[in-house]
């Protein structure tokens, strides 16, 4: 149980175009998702927090408008790259945290987004 | 405000040697839980174990076993008869409910990276 899907696992694409990620969570109902993006050697960075059905909470120092987070149902969110530039460039891991027998926080197996 | 320093940037050790992995946290709460992370190569995070704060057991799962030592607020991670398949980066990360961060928002060490050499 407990499984989290992240689409896609690798995305190459041009600079200005726009790069959708999905988080879904395929066993449980996810009350809240995160949005984390790893620099190489470092830690996870919290981007961003959402729940189901309101506006995601944006860490400082994040563009909202630049990454758009949309959590539409209990099993999904998404991350819009907007208009993406190289330095946009990196591996972004989603998460989702559920209840009960879920409680906890269960990850994504990343994205890794090179924007040439 | 919450903390986990993971001091030990890398190690490297020969396989079948043990090594341990060193967590030490900071928290105001008296609630709150600490998770292991293993992210192999491959880049996804694979959970190990989760350990609240009331529950002081030394955990063993296989080659791993956990210390929680409240007194010294450490949570090692030893691994035994290591093999060249542990080798990740290994993120200590901290959970506390009470602290206003949000639901379930996770704070990480930077991670120590851990290379098994055969």
């Amino acid at each position: 149980g407990a499984v989290v899907s992240q689409h896609p696992s690798r995305v190459i694409c041009k600079s200005g175009t726009s790069v959708k990620i999905e988080c879904r969570s395929l066993d449980f109902q996810a009350t809240t998702m995160f949005w984390y993006r790893q620099f190489p050697k470092q830690s996870l960075m919290l981007m961003a927090t959402s729940n189901e059905g309101s506006k995601a909470t944006y860490e400082q120092g994040v563009e909202k408008d630049k990454f758009l987070i949309n959590h539409a149902s209990l099993t999904l969110s998404t991350l819009t790259v907007t208009s993406a530039h190289p330095e946009d460039s990196s591996f972004y891991i989603c998460s989702a945290a559920g209840t009960g027998e879920y409680n906890g926080q269960y990850f994504g197996a990343g994205t890794r987004l090179s924007v040439l | 405000a919450q903390k986990v320093t993971q001091a030990q940037t890398e190690i490297s050790v020969v396989e079948k040697e043990d090594v341990t992995l060193d967590c030490v946290y900071e928290t105001r709460d008296t609630t709150y839980y600490l998770f292991w992370y293993k992210q192999p190569p491959s880049g996804e995070l694979v959970f190990l174990i989760r350990r609240n704060s009331f529950d002081e057991q030394n955990e063993i799962s296989g080659r791993y076993s956990w210390n929680f030592q409240k007194s010294t607020s450490s949570f090692n991670f030893t691994i035994t008869a290591s093999q060249v398949v542990d080798s990740a980066v290994y993120f200590c990360a901290l959970f506390s409910p009470y602290s206003g961060a949000g639901s379930y928002q996770l704070t990480f060490g930077k991670g120590t990276k851990l290379s098994v050499i055969p």
